[in-house]
């Protein structure tokens, strides 16, 4: 079966800090695609990133980045210079290849991130 | 573009009363939807995989008779919760994911219903 581990509960930053949201996978999957969602106090999740198993080479977009290391099983997530708006709960999902109910999504607990001026 | 619309937004209503939440894919195709349920501070749970034109794929310990889903078209999911009770109070959100672009797209997510039993 997989899981998702995100270890961090929640965390706490000053405006302009760097955060990192650690996630911790389990498949015996050999192809298996690895998600972040954000869901900000109004309740939507919003998409930030799919990798898959395959692709190691880390992301960059702006002020987010991604660093997917495959031999630790982990695929953490990076905020430069954090914003109020960053506030939110952060997901980690896991998803296995296939159609239907073998491609669903495995969430992780959530990161629940605060940025305070 | 792959804009999911779930409606209601927020439901509160009388325990006995059956609620019906509306999931649809507004600018895409989608042969698979998904319903999650999330309490408060805790993470996503899937309940079901619904199939367009099949029955829906319970996870284990859901009620199928509690939940029922219908996925009569390409775009559109309903869920409903019969004869609701306090503890169905949840968050609820689907899914969908636009198979015409090929596997393993992301699931995009409607914008939620707040069910809350009185």
């Amino acid at each position: 079966a997989q899981k998702v581990t995100q270890a961090q509960t929640e965390i706490s930053v000053v405006e302009k800090e760097d955060v990192t949201l650690d996630c911790v996978y389990e498949t015996r999957d050999t192809t298996y695609y690895l998600f972040w969602y954000k869901q900000p106090p109004s309740g939507e999740l919003v998409f930030l990133i799919r990798r898959n198993s395959f692709d190691e080479q880390n992301e960059i977009s702006g002020r987010y980045s991604w660093n997917f290391q495959k031999s630790t099983s982990s695929f953490n997530f990076t905020i430069t210079a954090s914003q109020v708006v960053d506030s939110a709960v952060y997901f980690c999902a896991l998803s296995e290849t296939g159609t239907g109910t073998a491609s669903k999504l495995t969430f992780g607990t959530g990161t629940r991130l605060q940025v305070t001026l | 573009g792959a804009v999911v619309s779930q409606h209601p937004s927020w439901v509160i209503c009388k325990s006995g009363t059956s609620v019906k939440i509306e999931c649809r894919s507004l600018d895409f195709q989608a042969t698979t939807m998904f319903w999650y349920r999330q309490f408060p501070k805790q993470s996503l749970m899937l309940m079901a995989t619904s199939n367009e034109g099949s029955k829906a794929t319970y996870e284990q310990g859901v009620e199928k008779d509690k939940f029922l889903i219908n996925h009569a078209s390409l775009t559109l999911s309903t869920l409903t919760v019969t004869s609701a009770h306090p503890e169905d109070s949840s968050f609820y959100i689907c899914s969908a994911r636009d198979w015409g672009q090929g596997g393993n797209q992301p699931q995009h997510f409607g914008d939620g219903t707040r069910l809350s039993i009185l």
